[in-house]
């Protein structure tokens, strides 16, 4: 049983287009995030949600955007895709509120964009 | 401000020996969580080991080992009788209470074991 999942693992798109990465956690967390990892392996955090807020980290540019139709799903749509959008994004989920609760992390979506 | 430091961008290690990872911290949060997590060169993100700011005891996870050092403000991860498959990324991680439900991330240190 997968506990975060995300699809596709692969994506390699046209600069301009527009493109979502879908993201399910199936754990009963209610905190999901999503984060780029850079060519360099740095993790910046992009968004945290759960049923009650949306923390955007500010220097996401607003042409990417979180969508949850549910708790247990946080997709990522991402419009008018730019070389630099070349990385892999991370999905992940945990419980909310303590300190003491760890993330899990998706496997990742390698996004490549020509 | 809220921020994890790690300075060691590369390490190598011995197979069969030990080593420490460096980790600092800065948080103006009492209570916060620590974690360690892996990433192989598959991609994925393991969690590894957790320590709480109230906690009294180093945490271990097996061969993992978290040194905790509050008043330095750090958190070293020691991985013990390293294996070839120990080779990896390595993240310290914060997650301090006044920011909810928010990770911070170090820029991680990639550890290469030699045979």
């Amino acid at each position: 049983d997968t506990a975060v999942s995300q699809t596709p693992k692969y994506l390699v798109t046209q600069m301009g287009n527009d493109k979502s990465i879908k993201c399910e956690q199936n754990l009963g967390h209610d905190t999901m995030y999503w984060y780029k990892q850079d060519s360099k392996k740095f993790l910046k955090i992009m968004f945290s949600y759960n049923n009650k807020e949306l923390i955007i980290n500010e220097t996401v540019p607003n042409r990417f955007s979180p969508k949850s139709p549910d708790k247990a799903h946080l997709n990522l749509h991402i419009n008018s895709l730019e070389l630099g959008d070349s990385a892999v994004y991370f999905c992940a989920s945990s419980h909310g509120g303590r300190t003491y609760y760890e993330q899990y992390f998706g496997p990742g979506t390698r996004l490549t964009v020509t | 401000a809220q921020k994890i430091t790690q300075t060691q961008p590369g390490m190598f290690v011995q197979e069969k020996e030990a080593v420490t990872l460096d980790c600092t911290y800065d948080t103006s949060d009492q209570s916060y969580g620590l974690f360690w997590y892996k990433q192989p060169s598959s991609g994925e993100m393991i969690f590894l080991i957790y320590q709480g700011s109230y906690d009294e005891q180093n945490a271990t996870e097996g061969r993992y080992s978290l040194n905790f050092q509050k008043a330095r403000k750090s958190a070293n991860l020691v991985i013990s009788a390293s294996q070839l498959g120990d080779s990896a990324m390595y993240f310290c991680a914060m997650r301090p209470r006044g920011t909810g439900n928010q990770f911070y991330f170090g820029t991680g240190t990639s550890l290469t074991v030699i045979p």
